[in-house]
């Protein structure tokens, strides 16, 4: 089954900018969403498609896709973005949605 | 405003059973693909199933297929999972989630989602 790998954690000061990975195999090839789940909350959905984002969902987020990679970027980090940020895609050969381990984002 | 209010969790021994459902509002119901995702204690996101549109759809995660069952009540805006077999490891908060953009099939992101109903499976 298809695997996506994400870094358990990830740390950034106020004001900087946060890149969070997502690997998969030829994971450019398919189209990657993103969310946040802040502590006992259900999850949010930050960017779909890759880079797009839902409506409601501020600038500072945005998304990249190329090769093996998908990358979520959070420009000038707040203290409200710390959060567990997932990776996910549809894996049209297995009909299966995949979802990545999971980031925590500390913000210093 | 678009709601969905998950019930049906508790406390359940090994090899039992459990039935959930997800109550839906603020949204045409019959024309998006919707699914359970499940998140065990202190864990990541583990989708479950998904169901198209129309029910015709289902699909499974390996890790349940066979034990668990998704479908849907159109007509009364409503989403089930029965679940069969239970384990140890099913012991987790099972969140229902509706897709991103109405389809038949859905392009499974997940734009709402319910708070979840937590299921223990302990003897």
């Amino acid at each position: 089954s298809y695997v996506l790998t994400q870094p358990p954690s990830v740390s950034v000061a106020p004001g900087q900018t946060a890149r969070i990975t997502c690997g998969g195999n030829t994971i450019g090839s398919k189209s990657v969403c993103w969310y946040l789940q802040r502590p006992g909350q259900a999850p949010v959905l930050v960017v779909y498609d890759d880079s797009d984002r839902p409506s409601g969902i501020p600038e500072r987020f945005s998304g990249s896709n190329s090769g093996n990679t998908a990358t979520l970027t959070i420009s000038r980090v707040e203290a409200g973005d710390e959060a567990d940020y997932y990776c996910q895609v549809w894996d049209s050969s297995s009909d299966h949605t995949v979802f990545g381990g999971g980031t925590k984002l500390t913000v210093l | 405003e678009v709601q969905l209010l998950e019930s049906g969790g508790g406390l359940v021994h090994p090899g039992g059973s459990l039935r959930l459902s997800c109550a839906a509002s603020g949204f045409t119901f019959s024309s998006y693909a919707v699914s359970w995702v499940r998140q065990a204690p202190g864990k990541g996101l583990e989708w479950v199933s998904g169901i198209s549109a129309s029910g015709d759809g289902t699909y499974y995660a390996d890790s349940v297929k066979g034990r668990f069952t998704i479908s849907r009540d159109n007509s009364k805006n409503m989403l089930f999972l029965q679940m069969n077999s239970l384990r140890a490891v099913d012991t987790a908060v099972y969140y229902c989630a509706k897709d991103l953009a109405a389809g038949e099939e859905g392009n499974y992101y997940f734009d709402s989602w319910g708070q979840g109903t937590l299921v223990t499976v302990s003897s």
